[in-house]
């Protein structure tokens, strides 16, 4: 199996900051990679798929980038609603998992 | 409006079964994969299974295979769980999600909002 390794796994940071979230493949997965934002007591929502095409609706301050085994995720400019759980998924191949998350909260 | 809305969920004592179910509507079921996620409590993301749009690949993680089956049933746009010998560590929010889109693999593009399965004697 995949492993994906978030880092870090807890970011505090003030509105307006840009903050990068990095996830690692222990093995080369193209650009099979999403992203995902997820706040508590809510499901998943897709941000980021095929490492850095921005899903519908997404507001730009969002990006992604990577290929291989090395993908980051950025926020330019935090807002307050961005704070919230932070997850990658590669589907490169099955089983398609997850990264550990990253929480992300107002300093 | 895609929406996905799952049911069945609740408490069963070990060794126990559950079946889940997933309601689809606002796309066409029948042309689009589905998947089952589940997050234990406090924990993070955990992909369970995932079913092709005409059923003919299936896949499960380790952790379930053998005890869980995925179905769907296209005519009633509807995905299902069946959950046996169920164990304590089962015990999640499980999450109905559908691919992004109809071909390739690029991500679970809608979910719904989760059914909690509580696995405790």
């Amino acid at each position: 199996d995949i492993q994906l390794t978030q880092s870090p796994s807890f970011l505090s940071a003030s509105v307006g900051d840009r903050v990068t979230i990095t996830c690692r493949a222990s093995q080369g997965i193209s650009s099979y990679l999403a992203w995902y934002q997820q706040k508590p007591g809510k499901a998943p929502k897709l941000l980021i798929y095929a490492a850095s095409t921005l899903q519908s609706g997404v507001p730009s301050r969002f990006s992604g980038s990577g290929s291989g085994t090395e993908f980051t995720l950025t926020i330019s400019s935090l807002q307050p609603e961005d704070f919230a759980t932070y997850y990658c998924q590669q589907l490169n191949s099955y089983p398609p998992t997850f990264g550990q998350g990253t929480r992300l909260e107002i300093k | 409006e895609v929406q996905l809305v799952e049911s069945g969920g609740g408490l069963v004592k070990p060794g126990g079964s559950l079946r889940l179910s997933c309601a689809a509507s606002g796309f066409t079921f029948s042309s689009y994969s589905m998947n089952w996620v589940r997050q234990a409590p406090g924990k993070g993301l955990e992909w369970v299974s995932s079913i092709s749009s005409s059923s003919s690949y299936i896949y499960y993680a380790d952790s379930v295979k053998g005890r869980f089956t995925i179905s769907r049933d296209n005519a009633k746009n509807s995905l299902y769980l069946q959950m046996n010998s169920l164990r304590a560590e089962d015990t999640a929010v499980y999450y109905c999600a559908r691919d992004l889109h109809d071909y390739g693999d690029y991500g679970l593009g809608y979910w719904g909002q989760g059914t909690l399965v509580t696995v405790s004697s």
